[in-house]
């Protein structure tokens, strides 16, 4: 069975330092893996995704994820945080059936 | 970017009772799905939605629960006897197709609170 672990419930960063949160998976088969991205009072939102392609995957608002089989991780960076990007950040892989597994979110917080 | 709406976005009813959870995917989308959150817990997949049937459903989605597309554009998920453990935040989701490398387009949710 597919499942993604996310490492801290909460990490803290200043501002304009980098930012990296943590996500390692387990599959049976080649995963696709997704972070998605929740502000306050909003739905989730698509930041990044894998799909077997390039093992560095880009996102939007400068995030970028690296997938390593090696170490079954698909962690999230920014090289500099910046006061938006205080949310919620899940990790999630593609199950069957249009089922994505959710890990149980990183809160991210970024101090001035 | 199109977007996903859900009403209510919040609902209180008492237990025993029914509700329906309503959600306007994306137009041209085909795919329709039910996410729900329990505060402090994971984000749960219940139900997956194509061509009028379910595709899938999780052990969540007992007989308690049903989905329906009532009429081309919205979708709706119904809890006939709402339960205290029913309390979450139901995500609606839409995609184009249903591969797993398809982009998931979430609404904003619907915090239901069972009394």
């Amino acid at each position: 069975a597919q499942s993604v672990t996310q490492l801290g419930s909460h990490v803290s960063v200043s501002e304009g330092a980098l930012v990296l949160l943590r996500c390692n998976y387990s599959s049976s088969v080649p995963p696709y893996l997704f972070w998605y991205v929740q502000y306050p009072n909003q739905g989730l939102q698509l930041l990044l995704k894998y799909t077997s392609a390039a093992t560095l995957v880009k996102g939007i608002n400068g995030f970028e994820a690296e997938f390593k089989k090696s170490e079954t991780s698909f962690h999230l960076t920014k090289p500099s945080a910046h006061m938006s990007d205080a949310a919620e950040y899940f990790c999630a892989v593609y199950n069957q059936g249009g089922k994505l597994i959710f890990g149980q979110g990183t809160e991210l917080s970024v101090k001035p | 970017e199109p977007e996903v709406t859900q009403t209510p976005s919040h609902q209180v009813t008492q237990m025993g009772q029914e509700v329906i959870l309503r959600c306007v995917p994306i137009s041209n989308h085909l795919y329709f799905y039910w996410y729900r959150q329990i505060l402090g817990q994971k984000v749960e997949f219940l139900v997956s939605f194509y061509n009028n049937e379910i595709s899938e459903k999780s052990e969540i989605f007992d007989d308690q629960f049903s989905v329906e597309r009532p009429d081309g554009s919205n979708f709706t998920l119904k809890i006939r006897s709402t339960k205290l453990e029913d309390s979450a935040m139901y995500f609606c989701a839409s995609s184009e197709g249903g591969q797993g490398n398809e982009k998931l387009f979430f609404g904003s949710g619907t915090q239901l609170s069972v009394l």
